[in-house]
């Protein structure tokens, strides 16, 4: 079993749908992030929980509403979106936020087109 | 402002040569640099990384990198490509002494290919 696993690997969605990526990581971590990868851009930081609770949020649009049950699971809510969120989203996961040295374990992803 | 460049958007190097992948950084104080790998259609996988110390640093399948300070550098090399190798690579920078994985910044990634 990976550590990091994310569902759905890909999902296609209109601009008016609502759907969620799911994330669950199995190594005990304590910190959850997302991160959006758009072709020859380097990796964008949306949100990340440490300890459950949301430490960052990097200016990103309402549209995108991340949730964290517990230190295990992480969610992106997805809402209204437009034809440039189509990307790559990557979840990570890293032991500790701050005074980490910086090693994050990533799911493989969930491929987004919204039409 | 922080960042990380990596001048190649492609290399492509003959199988059994040896391969150099740049980066460059621009962080304050003393960085910890990362290099990641990302094969098609999966995320990034952790290759190796520097914190402190001897400048060459040797990481997963044969992959090390060499940390140089004045010239603000963190190149990765091999000695001799396979053709597993072809990935897309990125290098990371965090600033040292504030150690933060949130705080990570990511170069835009090279593609290798290798050829058999």
């Amino acid at each position: 079993e990976t550590g990091v696993t994310q569902t759905p690997r890909h999902l296609v969605m209109g601009m008016t749908n609502k759907k969620s990526l799911k994330c669950e990581q199995h190594l005990g971590h304590n910190a959850m992030y997302w991160y959006k990868q758009s072709a020859k851009k380097p990796l964008e930081l949306m949100f990340v929980y440490s300890l459950e609770e949301r430490v960052e949020n990097n200016s990103v649009p309402s549209r995108f509403s991340p949730e964290c049950p517990n230190s295990s699971h992480l969610f992106l809510h997805l809402h209204t979106l437009q034809p440039e969120d189509s990307a790559l989203y990557l979840c990570a996961s890293s032991q500790g936020w701050r005074g980490n040295t910086g090693e994050l374990f990533f799911g493989e992803g969930s491929r987004l087109t919204v039409l | 402002a922080q960042s990380v460049a990596q001048p190649e958007d492609q290399v492509n190097v003959a199988e059994g040569n040896p391969l150099t992948v740049k980066c460059t950084y621009s962080v304050s104080g003393n960085p910890y640099l990362f290099w990641y790998v990302q094969y098609p259609n999966r995320g990034l996988q952790f290759l190796l990384k520097y914190i402190t110390g001897d400048n060459l640093v040797k990481g997963s399948y044969g992959f090390e990198a060499e940390f140089n300070k004045s010239q603000t550098s963190f190149h990765l090399k091999k000695p001799s490509a396979l053709v597993s190798d072809s990935a897309l690579y990125f290098c990371a920078a965090v600033r040292g002494g504030y150690s933060s994985a949130s705080k990570i910044i990511f170069g835009s990634g090279t593609r290798l290919s290798i050829r058999p």
